[in-house]
């Protein structure tokens, strides 16, 4: 089976950096996505990882290694408006295309 | 982007009646669809992969004679809650993707309460 755990809660500063970390287990990794979601809505793309290293894309970053199974998502410049959920999934071999979501991480971003 | 959009956004029924949500990709063909329910604050949970033409593929722990979906074609796919109960109540979320691509795009969700 696959299992994936992040923080619950993390608070944070406007202006600061924050880093979410994901640990997974899978027997069969194809892949890791991480989404934002707010109170109320659908989640929305924020970036994806199938091979070793850091995918930049402006404010947000996203690092993984396959080899620790080990992810995390970095946030620079931090915005009232990142206050959210930050989710990490993962796509399993055997599972398909479907993701398997972890509980989330619930950002706080406070001026 | 592409855009997948879900209707209804809320609805309220009685416990033992039955209800439908669609969800359409709008602007691309979804050979796969994705239905996930959340209970307030917790993750999504999958509850089903329907790919279109064919039956869908249940996760463990999911009734499929209650929770009846169809994909009948490439930009619709139903979730019908049938006898729903209080215990019911959640988010529901579709996703879908198209043939060959890594991303899912998610609809809006929608919103079931059952009294």
């Amino acid at each position: 089976g696959q299992n994936i755990d992040q923080p619950t809660e993390m608070t944070a500063t406007e202006g600061a950096i924050v880093q979410i970390n994901c640990t997974y287990q899978t027997s069969g990794f194809n892949g890791l996505f991480w989404y934002q979601q707010h109170a109320g809505e659908a989640p929305t793309f924020l970036s994806y990882n199938v091979l070793d290293g850091l995918e930049e894309k402006g404010r947000f970053s996203s690092f993984l290694s396959r080899s620790k199974g080990y992810s995390y998502l970095l946030l620079k410049e931090l915005q009232m408006k990142d206050s959210a959920s930050y989710l990490c999934a993962v796509r399993d071999k055997q599972a398909g295309t479907a993701l398997i979501f972890g509980k989330g991480t619930t950002l706080s971003v406070s001026s | 982007g592409a855009v997948v959009s879900q209707h209804p956004s809320r609805v309220i029924c009685k416990s033992g009646t039955s209800v439908k949500i669609e969800c359409r990709s709008l602007d691309f063909q979804a050979t796969t669809m994705f239905w996930y329910r959340q209970f307030p604050k917790q993750s999504l949970m999958l509850m089903a992969t329907s790919n279109e033409g064919s039956k869908a593929t249940y996760e463990q722990g999911v009734e499929k004679d209650k929770f009846l979906i169809n994909h009948a074609s490439l930009t619709l796919s139903t979730l019908t809650v049938t006898s729903a109960h209080p215990e019911d109540s959640s988010f529901y979320i579709c996703s879908a993707s198209g043939a060959g691509a890594y991303e899912q795009y998610f609809g809006p969700g929608t919103r079931l309460t059952v009294t």
